[in-house]
């Protein structure tokens, strides 16, 4: 079963706005991570954010962590066409294989 | 550094046929992974190697889909005989673990069509 569940499932916005995605998950975790997927292609690792952390940033993103609500966002700042692409959250418990959530689907208009 | 590399990148069957994928994971890492991403989900993992044993096989088919690991490098994936609901994208990963943390690189994948 996948513990992390992202919305919204898909979201459109123009170029320039931000875009936030939510990811929520069921067990205790060592960390989340999100990770991007163009159509067609690879996963690529965006950041990772332990359990001790609550925000974290890396150029164009921010990310939180809140434990208590087992609940973490990604924003995305002054989007770009280019960051048209799938979002996923993915959790670390321990076992050290993650367990991915269902994705959110970003358009970026240009 | 090189990154995961994956092949075929496309594949047609029929069903009931076998098939079988590869994977070359960045060099000096122990950790491999295959997952299966079904159109419109997110990736489920299949099977986890640490050098040349698993560590995880919960989640793998066993009746249907096998793999291994020699010498803790290169994997195959293999499926036999294949069903319609195989039909999916099958991504290797290999990670290292450093400082506590351990950070997956995914290959581009293979993407399945049983037919």
């Amino acid at each position: 079963s996948q513990q992390g569940e992202e919305d919204p499932q898909a979201l459109s916005i123009q170029e320039g706005e931000n875009a936030t995605m939510n990811c929520s998950y069921k067990t205790s975790i060592n960390n989340l991570q999100w990770y991007r997927q163009n159509s067609g292609r690879g996963l690529v690792h965006l950041i990772l954010i332990r359990s001790n952390e609550r925000e974290k940033h890396s150029g164009r993103l921010r990310v939180t962590l809140d434990t208590s609500k087992k609940s973490s966002s990604l924003l995305i700042t002054a989007s770009r066409a280019a960051d048209t692409a799938s979002y996923f959250c993915a959790t670390d418990t321990g076992r050290r294989a993650l367990t991915f959530g269902s994705g959110t689907r970003l358009q970026v208009q240009p | 550094e090189a990154g995961v590399a994956q092949s075929p990148r496309y594949k047609i069957i029929e069903k009931r046929q076998s098939v079988a994928f590869w994977c070359n994971p960045i060099s000096g890492h122990a950790t491999l992974y295959w997952y299966q991403q079904i159109l419109g989900q997110g990736p489920k993992l299949l099977i986890q190697f640490q050098n040349n044993g698993v560590v995880d096989d919960s989640q793998l088919p066993k009746d249907r889909f096998s793999a291994e690991r020699l010498k803790g490098v290169d994997s195959t994936l293999k499926i036999q005989p294949a069903k319609l609901e195989d039909s999916a994208v099958y991504l290797c990963a290999s990670s290292s673990f450093r400082g506590g943390t351990d950070t997956q690189y995914f290959g581009p994948g293979t993407r399945l069509t049983v037919l």
